[in-house]
């Protein structure tokens, strides 16, 4: 189905891990964008791709990394898990109207 | 500093009055504005885009206003119904750089 899939939905894990959230989209649109949204805070933006190979820092890209060596995969990684980074996590793409197309998001608990 | 905010967390309402929900910016020149609507465990949904020349867009029970002097949006639900009830996200575009997003306001329709 086209669209822009999450994986994992759900994750669990603890202090000090590194945890890789997917994000594929089968638009090719060229951007894509990784937010968190948090009680009090909205969604906040962390990291964004332009295209392969061009990432730019977001609003809060501090403990993330990411990377898009393909248009339809952007994942983020969480090199060192803290229990600030729990949240719930959604990637988007920009869509030729300047519109922007969620996906179902995936909510991260780290203990 | 720049802001965008929605000037209400919650708003209760009875089915078939109208919602209006308000978002305000500043230190920001947007040449559009969109709203979002959220529903519990999903990602946002693309509403309503409204550029800078237009006063007012309309999509059938929705209606957006958009004053720059102002600075100031205001969002519109006529006839609502208990399939209303989400939270609703304004997101304005700040020039260069992606998206800002409101931390939205969670509407309640009472039967």
């Amino acid at each position: 189905d086209a669209g822009i899939t999450q994986s994992p939905r759900y994750k669990i894990t603890e202090t000090g891990r590194q945890v890789t959230l997917m994000c594929h989209q089968t638009w090719s649109h060229s951007y894509m964008f990784w937010y968190r949204q948090d009680l009090g805070h909205g969604l906040r933006l962390i990291y964004y791709s332009a295209a392969a190979d061009i990432t730019d820092k977001g609003e809060v890209p501090d403990g993330y990394v990411v990377s898009r060596s393909k248009t339809e995969n952007f994942p983020l990684t969480l090199e060192s898990a803290t229990r600030s980074q729990t949240s719930v996590y959604f990637c988007a793409t920009l869509g030729g109207t300047d519109t922007q197309y969620f996906g179902p998001g995936t909510r991260l608990t780290v203990l | 500093s720049q802001k965008i905010e929605q000037n209400s967390e919650a708003l209760n309402i009875q089915e078939g009055k109208t919602a209006t929900l308000t978002c305000n910016y500043t230190n920001y020149s947007p040449a559009y504005l969109q709203w979002y609507r959220q529903d519990p465990g999903r990602g946002p949904v693309f509403l309503l885009l409204i550029r800078e020349n237009e006063k007012e867009k309309r999509k059938e029970r929705l209606k957006v206003t958009f004053d720059t002097t102002l600075k100031q949006s205001l969002f519109h639900i006529t006839a609502s119904q208990p399939a209303d009830s989400a939270t609703y996200l304004c997101a304005l575009d700040p020039g260069n750089t992606p998206l800002v997003f409101g931390k939205g306001t969670r509407l309640s329709v009472i039967a």
